[in-house]
């Protein structure tokens, strides 16, 4: 049974710092990975999705890495800014073509 | 272009009440799914369909929560009677096609339902 953890479950870092978010699954059989970034009363929106023959995604400020043999993958925000204050998920499509979803991780930026 | 629609936003309820959540999914998205979010947890899928048919409710509690979605366009979930176990949000989302490695799904705001 697929199993996505998250760690840590929450961080907090100053504005402008570079940081690394943690995403790790147990079953490598996966059709891709993907990260979500979910605002208190909203819903949850899609910022990168990694194929499972992909190593990497871009975009922006954004860069998600994919090591499927040893079931990683992290998130890495660069010059981080206060509107990134979010709770970031991931959620590796297995293979029922469901989403397994992690905890989260709650990332707070202080100005 | 319109994304999914949710309501009502929030719901208070006393325990073994009945409740009702209805989801408007992006107009030609076949696949809807509804999930259940607890506080501090990822989300949890109950009902996944497919037009109007249902693909999987393995985590559906079929004694209290059922699901329609009529003509395969909206969806309504309701809770009958509700625990306050059931207190969580309920995510509906939507995608164009699930069975390919590069499907998005994309998400209502949810409805956040508090069981006293």
């Amino acid at each position: 049974k697929q199993e996505v953890t998250q760690i840590p479950a929450a961080l907090s870092v100053p504005e402008g710092e570079n940081l690394v978010l943690n995403c790790s699954f147990t079953d490598s059989a996966i059709y891709n990975l993907q990260w979500f970034r979910q605002d208190p009363g909203k819903g949850l929106t899609s910022l990168l999705l990694i194929q499972s023959s992909q190593r990497e995604q871009t975009s922006g400020r954004l860069n998600a890495s994919l090591d499927k043999s040893s079931g990683r993958s992290t998130l890495y925000i660069a010059a981080s800014q206060p509107g990134d204050s979010a709770t970031y998920l991931c959620a590796v499509n297995d293979s029922n073509y469901q989403l397994i979803w992690g905890a989260g991780t709650k990332l707070i930026i202080k100005p | 272009e319109a994304g999914v629609a949710q309501s009502p936003r929030y719901k208070i309820i006393e325990k073994r009440q009945s409740v009702a959540f209805w989801c408007n999914p992006i107009s030609g998205h076949a696949t809807l799914y509804w999930y259940q979010q607890i506080l501090g947890q990822g989300p949890k899928l109950l009902i996944q369909f497919q037009n109007n048919g249902v693909v999987d409710d393995s985590q559906l509690p079929k004694d209290r929560f059922s699901a329609e979605r009529l003509k395969g366009v909206d969806s309504t979930l309701k809770i009958q009677p509700a625990k306050l176990e059931d207190s969580a949000v309920y995510l509906c989302a939507s995608s164009l096609e699930p069975l390919i490695a590069k499907n998005i799904q994309y998400f209502g705001a949810g409805t956040r339902l508090s069981v006293l």
